[in-house]
């Protein structure tokens, strides 16, 4: 099977404007998780999403959001960029409904400037 | 919240040793992940623990679940130079808690 593929790679984006990325879980899996990671803060969570439904989210402010669509497939926005949501943005999916076992995809690096 | 201790933060080792890590958490968990970063990618897992006391192989990697299901070691046998990268442990807690918890990671280092 194809692991969880992320795009784009690599993103550049100044303050203020807004940014979407995108997942493709392993087919299959129904469960999207999303996690910010920073070097200061390590992997935070972000919000998980299973047969199209939010489930659980994390502490981050409204700007930071999320969709799934009917083939698991998922998007995140991030609107009105700050510089320090420059990082890198990991997906990751799970055959289970309780999203236990997580397998992650290579990653969206955002830059803010 | 819950927070995961992972310790050590870096590990300087000679091609041949051992290596172990662990972690900690302040709460039960219901499920310990072991996974193992390369710089620029996404975490790979290595290891999944379900069970108490559970302990787990994959080829020299060893992991065990606590007993008191609030830690959990990782273990790496007759390091080689391609296990450099950083290990992180995870944890969910499970019911309606569907994310997971990791640590701040293990930065290995192994000298041919």
């Amino acid at each position: 099977k194809a692991g969880v593929t992320q795009t784009p790679r690599y993103l550049i984006k100044t303050r203020g404007q807004q940014v979407t990325l995108s997942c493709s879980p392993i087919s299959g899996h129904r469960s999207v998780s999303w996690y910010q990671q920073t070097p200061g803060q390590g992997l935070q969570f972000l919000f998980e999403y299973f047969s199209e439904t939010q489930r659980n989210k994390g502490n981050f402010p409204g700007r930071f959001s999320g969709r799934q669509f009917s083939n698991s497939r998922s998007e995140m926005n991030v609107s009105t960029l700050e510089l320090g949501d420059s990082a890198l943005y990991l997906c990751a999916s799970s055959d289970r409904s309780g999203g236990e076992t997580q397998y992650f995809g290579p990653g969206t690096r955002l830059l803010v400037l | 919240g819950q927070q995961l201790n992972q310790s050590p933060q870096s590990m300087f080792i000679q091609e041949g040793e051992d290596v172990s890590m662990n972690c900690t958490s302040s709460s039960i968990f219901n499920t310990w992940l072991w996974y193992k970063q390369d710089p620029g990618e996404g975490p790979v897992l290595l290891i999944a623990l379900y069970k108490a006391g559970e302990l787990t192989s994959n080829g020299r990697l060893t992991a065990q679940f606590g007993i008191t299901r609030k830690d959990s070691f990782l273990n790496i046998s007759a390091s080689i130079p391609s296990d450099v990268g950083i290990y992180f442990c995870a944890g969910n807690s499970g019911g309606s808690n569907y994310k997971l918890t990791f640590g701040k990671g293990t930065l290995l280092t192994v000298n041919p």
